[in-house]
């Protein structure tokens, strides 16, 4: 099972307008992921935060973490088309093994319309 | 090019046969994750190797093998194959087995008739 979900599952919107997607998970983490995937890629990398912190900021991202919620979000401002996506955030579940199994959501497929 | 190579790119072939899925990963990692996603299933772990052991299992089905060979290369073996494999397969790698980025190739398309 997965152990991150996203909402919405779907999100549409227009050029310059904010996107906003959730992660709920349900174990304990070291830290969470935030990748991207253009239609049929590979997923990229963009942003990581631990578990201690509670905000994190790159460029147009802004991901947010509540660890007594188990939740996190992912912010991006002043969206543009390029920006048209599937968004997953990943966590770790394996906390204190020694070895990392990245587990992914379900994914949020944002399109931006100009 | 995220420097994580996945040959082939596209697959084709028929129910009951046997598939071979090459990973090389981008140059100084030493761990390989498999991921396999269709589209009623997500992204699902299948299996993670570190500089040639196995470290970390998933949802691996027992028809589905993978090995890391000393060159680091890993490859995904499918035998036996259903239509509800089909999917896109995907190699990510990272420097460590701890480490927490991970970067992914192309990934390979797999489809069963």
């Amino acid at each position: 099972s997965q152990q991150g979900e996203e909402d919405p599952q779907a999100l549409s919107i227009q050029e310059g307008e904010n996107a906003t997607m959730n992660c709920s998970y349900k174990t304990s983490i070291n830290n969470l992921q935030w990748y991207r995937q253009n239609s049929g890629r590979g997923l990229v990398h963009l942003i990581l935060i631990r578990s201690n912190e509670r905000e994190k900021h790159s460029g147009r991202l802004r991901v947010t973490l509540d660890t007594s919620k188990k939740s996190s979000s992912l912010l991006i401002t002043a969206s543009r088309a390029a920006d048209t996506a599937s968004y997953f955030c990943a966590t770790d579940a394996g906390v204190n093994t020694g070895f990392q199994k990245l587990v992914f959501g379900t994914g949020t497929r944002l399109l931006v319309s100009p | 090019d995220s420097g994580v190579t996945q040959t082939p790119k596209h697959l084709i072939t028929a129910t009951g046969q046997r598939v071979t899925l090459r990973c090389s990963p981008r140059s100084g990692d030493l761990s390989v994750y498999w991921y396999q996603q269709s589209l009623d299933q997500g992204l699902q772990f299948l299996i993670q190797y570190y500089n040639g052991e196995e470290r970390a299992k998933g949802n691996i089905l027992e028809r589905f093998s993978a090995q890391q060979f000393p060159d680091l290369h890993s490859e995904l073996n499918l035998s036996s194959l259903e239509l509800g494999d089909s999917a896109l397969y995907f190699c990510a790698s990272t420097r460590s087995s701890g480490a927490n980025v991970l970067t992914f190739g192309a990934g390979s398309r797999l489809t069963v008739l």
